[in-house]
C-alpha cells in the first residue's frame, strides 16, 4: 500500500516557540492532505484540508493563524503549530489520497507526531 | 454532515472468541467506509475499505459489511488472538469537490483479547 511518512514522530518545545511537522507521499502524488488532531483516549478530529497549490480549508474552530498548513508540492504538507501553549499538546496525524487514476477514494496515515509543549 | 458512532467503547474478549464491532452513520450518501486499527500511540494501520456499491469486503480473518440504508457497518474478527487487542476505528467517507474524500471517524472501540 501506499505510505505516507511523518516527521518528527515527537516533539518537545517549550511554550512560545514553533513547531513545523511535515507529512510527505512517498510513493505516490497526493494533490489534497488531510491534517487530523487527537486527544488521549479520544478519536481523529479533523483540523484542516492541505491542497497543493492553494490555501487550505480549516474546519470550523480552528485558528487558521494559529496552525500554519503549507502544501508546496504533490508529497509534501506541513503544519505548523505557532507560538504553542500547553493545550496544544495533542497527537497531530496526516493523511492522503493518492491522485492516480486508479484511486478508491482509500486514505492513507501517517504515524502520527505527538507535540509536547512545557 | 457525517457523524459517525461505535459502541460499545471498550470491549473484552477471551482469545478465540470471535469479535463483533459496530458502527453507525447518519448521512446514507456515504462515499466509503473505512475501518482502522491504532495501537497506543502510534498512527492508523487502514484494515478494510468498502466501497459505497459494495456490501462487505474481507481479508484474511476479516470481514467488514456495510448496510447504507440502515447506517451501519460491523466489523467482524474471527478467532481472536492477543496480538487484536488494539483500538478499532471506523471512518466515513463523503465526497466532497475536489478534496476527493473527507473522513469523520467514530470514537473507536478498544478491544482487549484475554490470553
Amino acid at each position: 500500500g501506499a505510505v505516507v511518512s511523518q516527521h518528527p514522530s515527537r516533539v518537545i518545545c517549550k511554550s512560545g516557540t514553533s513547531v513545523k511537522i511535515e507529512c510527505r507521499s512517498l510513493d505516490f502524488q497526493a494533490t489534497t492532505m488531510f491534517w487530523y488532531r487527537q486527544f488521549p483516549k479520544q478519536s481523529l478530529m479533523l483540523m484542516a484540508t492541505s491542497n497543493e497549490g492553494s490555501k487550505a480549508t480549516y474546519e470550523q474552530g480552528v485558528e487558521k493563524d494559529k496552525f500554519l498548513i503549507n502544501h508546496a508540492s504533490l508529497t509534501l504538507s506541513t503544519l505548523t503549530v505557532t507560538s504553542a501553549h500547553p493545550e496544544d499538546s495533542s497527537f497531530y496525524i496526516c493523511s492522503a489520497k493518492d491522485r492516480g487514476p486508479t484511486n478508491t477514494g482509500e486514505l492513507f496515515f501517517g504515524e502520527g507526531s505527538r507535540l509536547t509543549v512545557l | 454532515k457525517q457523524e459517525v458512532t461505535q459502541i460499545p467503547a471498550a470491549l473484552s474478549v477471551p482469545e478465540g472468541e470471535n469479535l463483533v464491532l459496530n458502527c453507525s452513520f447518519t448521512d446514507s450518501a456515504i462515499y466509503n467506509l473505512q475501518w482502522f486499527r491504532q495501537d497506543p500511540g502510534k498512527g492508523l494501520t487502514s484494515l478494510l475499505l468498502i466501497q459505497s456499491s459494495q456490501r462487505e469486503q474481507t481479508s484474511g480473518r476479516l470481514n467488514a459489511s456495510l448496510d447504507k440504508s440502515s447506517g451501519r457497518s460491523t466489523l467482524y474478527i474471527a478467532a481472536s488472538q492477543p496480538g487484536d487487542s488494539a483500538t478499532y476505528l471506523c471512518a466515513g467517507g463523503l465526497r466532497i469537490k475536489a478534496a476527493g474524500n473527507k473522513l469523520t471517524f467514530g470514537g473507536g472501540t478498544r478491544v482487549l483479547v484475554k490470553p
